[in-house]
């Protein structure tokens, strides 16, 4: 597609179950990134791919979240047995070049936790 | 670590009124500098980034940043607001290399343009 595509839109959840957010990147893009925004906050880095190489997990907030990225292209981003904390907005994002830094993003997947 | 900081959480303007929004950084050497858009139940988008060179950095849409190393500043100007320019607005800075995309984000100011 010509932009990031990222689904579900919105997730309604109970506590307690596992949830699976999905996101392609732009054709030939080799990085992907997943940040989470609260209400109100700003993004928060949660984790990056960059082609084959090993993913910088460090912005994953506790080990019940977890993502993978299969052939190098659409990532998954699993959370499981979600907390109301867990409630925001997750935007995945691409990036052709990641030296220039440009992101671009997707519309989010705007995750409930009742 | 890098932070941001954007002082201004609301920002109204009358349309046709110039804009600055504020962004103070925390980083240990010149980092690349970016803000985004993002417009209500949609993604952000690069306006512009600051990465080495000239200070006084162009956009789209009309904006132009100015990268300020003795104020740790980056702020975001436009000489006349648009209605359409109503969205919020994030500043963002992110380590030189390969990690330029894993960016720390600022909070965020919301602009309101009234009529």
């Amino acid at each position: 597609g010509a932009g990031v595509s990222q689904s579900p839109s919105n997730k309604v959840t109970e506590k307690g179950k596992d949830v699976e957010l999905r996101c392609d990147p732009i054709s030939g893009h080799t990085a992907l990134y997943w940040y989470r925004q609260s209400l109100g906050q700003g993004l928060e880095f949660l984790i990056y791919f960059q082609g084959n190489s090993a993913p910088d997990k460090s912005g994953l907030p506790s080990d019940r979240f977890s993502a993978e990225r299969t052939g190098g292209s659409v990532s998954t981003l699993t959370i499981q047995r979600t907390q109301q904390e867990d409630s925001a907005v997750y935007l995945c994002a691409s990036s052709g070049d990641p030296g220039a830094g440009e992101l671009f993003f997707g519309e989010g997947s705007r995750l409930t936790v009742l | 670590a890098q932070s941001v900081t954007q002082p201004d959480i609301h920002i109204t303007v009358s349309e046709g009124a110039s804009l600055e929004l504020r962004c103070n950084y925390s980083y240990g050497a010149t980092p690349y500098l970016f803000w985004y858009v993002q417009s209500p139940g949609q993604g952000l988008q690069l306006l512009l980034k600051y990465f080495s060179g000239d200070t006084l950095v162009q956009g789209i849409k009309g904006f132009e940043a100015e990268f300020k190393r003795s104020q740790s500043s980056f702020n975001l100007r436009k000489p006349s607001v648009h209605w359409s320019d109503a969205a919020e607005y994030f500043c963002a800075v992110g380590a030189r290399g390969t990690n330029a995309g894993k960016s720390t984000f600022g909070d965020g100011t919301t602009l309101t343009v009234k009529p």
